[in-house]
């Protein structure tokens, strides 16, 4: 199975400040048609996880443009311009190249 | 708007089985997959498996096979996955999802396997 590490984040943030999240995975996730098969969600405490960013750079429909993804192959970046108070969660990026998709152990972001 | 539906908490004991339901609403059913996690303090995010909700044909994690299996009720929207033979391992919260991209959840089905 690919794995997929993510780092932390020296919380808490500041409120307005910007935030970078980092995933690696274990294999390429570019694949022959051009497109990483890589997705972020956020877990807000207490609801599901919700679908941020898919194709490792494109947001899905609803999400802030302060979200933004960008990466190669294995190393991904999420960054979270001017945080606010309704982007505390757990960030959780994911594969979707190889079955069983996998997520990376997740990221808890604070603001102070 | 898009919605998924999910069956309430189940309290379980060892060895028997649970059937936890996911009712889609807001699109066509049969024009996405419907793939179900899990998710435990433990264990984080794993991915269980998807059913294609046109044909019903189904693709699962190695790790799940034999443990869930997934149906699909076209007439009435709705997603199924069976848990058998429950140990305190499956205590989890279970979600379905929309697609294998996953751009709509249910609210989550929370399963306690205790005697």
């Amino acid at each position: 199975d690919i794995v997929m590490t993510q780092g932390a984040l020296p919380n808490p943030v500041p409120s307005g400040e910007s935030a970078s999240i980092t995933c690696q995975s274990s294999k390429s996730l570019l694949y022959s048609d051009g497109k990483t098969y890589l997705n972020w969600y956020l877990q807000r405490p207490g609801q599901s996880p919700q679908l941020l960013i898919y194709w490792m750079s494109t947001r899905a429909s609803g999400v802030s443009d302060r979200f933004s993804g960008s990466g190669s192959g294995t190393d991904f970046t999420l960054k979270i311009s001017r945080v606010e108070a309704e982007d505390v969660g757990v960030y959780y990026c994911q594969q979707f190249l190889e079955f069983p998709f996998t997520f990376g152990s997740g990221t808890k972001l604070e603001i102070k | 708007q898009v919605q998924l539906q999910q069956s309430g908490a189940e309290l379980a004991k060892p060895g028997s089985s649970v059937k936890i339901s996911c009712k889609a609403s807001g699109y066509t059913f049969t024009s996405y997959y419907i793939s179900w996690i899990k998710q435990t303090t433990g264990q984080g995010l794993e991915y269980i498996g998807y059913i294609n909700t046109g044909s019903g044909g189904t693709n699962y994690n190695e790790k799940f096979k034999g443990k869930a299996t997934l149906t699909v009720d076209k007439s009435s929207s709705t997603a199924f996955m069976q848990l058998s033979s429950l140990t305190p391992d499956d205590s989890a919260v279970y979600y379905c999802a929309r697609g294998i991209q996953g751009d709509a959840w249910g609210q989550g089905a929370s399963v306690t396997v205790s005697s």
